[in-house]
């Protein structure tokens, strides 16, 4: 078992340019989040997807944010004209048991660097 | 909404010491579970220790942590912290009659020190 895998580990783009993530659960998990990881702000959830339906997207900067789940082994969080203030690690993380995603298993994170 | 407030962001301690990591929540729900991940450097976030039960101490890898309702609070403890308890730790809720997603809190970093 890998765990979830994320890549690219780190990321940096020019302001205004796209950045896409990408997520590999671990198989077998039903639920997939995406969490953003800042000093100040600590694990903001952005959104999750329960067999590969979109749940709940409330933490997601609707404008420039959006995130699609394909297919049961990968996630993608893309982020449109990317701004300083987007540069943070995002996480993904995935849970065995849709009902009641209690323990999530997370990924190293993508550190993106918004120049 | 559901909100968890870690007041500390970063607590130095010396090894051998006792440490309390406060962690304190709002919710309107009655039905929620309470949290602990702990992310040490260069690693993911992993579950430490969870509770539901009120006033019932819960307790993992020498830490330990008791829900009370009546404060909201759901500190964590440890009597003695070694050198390797160095990372950083966060504090959550998940809802269990709503959407099926942790809340967490800002981050504790702790740094114990020789």
């Amino acid at each position: 078992n890998a765990g979830v895998i994320q890549t690219p580990r780190h990321k940096v783009t020019g302001k205004g340019q796209e950045a896409t993530l990408w997520c590999e659960p671990i198989s077998g998990h039903s639920a997939v989040f995406w969490y953003r990881q800042t000093i100040v702000q600590g694990l903001e959830f952005l959104t999750y997807f329960r067999n590969q339906a979109p749940i709940d997207d409330s933490g997601m900067p609707k404008e420039r944010f959006s995130a699609q789940m394909p297919n049961q082994s990968h996630s993608t969080l893309k982020i449109q004209s990317t701004q300083p203030q987007d540069s943070a690690v995002y996480l993904c993380a995935s849970s065995p048991d849709w009902a009641s995603a209690e323990t999530l298993y997370f990924g190293s994170g993508t550190r993106l660097t918004v120049l | 909404g559901d909100s968890v407030t870690q007041t500390e962001g970063l607590v130095t301690v010396t090894e051998g010491l006792p440490v309390m990591l406060n962690c304190t929540y709002q919710t309107a729900y009655s039905d929620v579970a309470f949290f602990w991940y702990v992310q040490y450097l260069n690693e993911a976030p992993k579950l430490l220790l969870r509770s539901s039960t009120d006033n019932k101490r819960t307790e993992h890898q020498g830490f330990h942590a008791t829900l009370h309702k009546s404060s909201s609070s759901f500190h964590l403890q440890k009597s003695s912290v070694q050198l390797s308890d160095s990372a950083l730790y966060y504090c959550a809720l998940i809802n269990q009659g709503g959407s099926a997603k942790l809340i967490f809190g800002e981050g504790t970093k702790l740094t114990v020190s020789s």
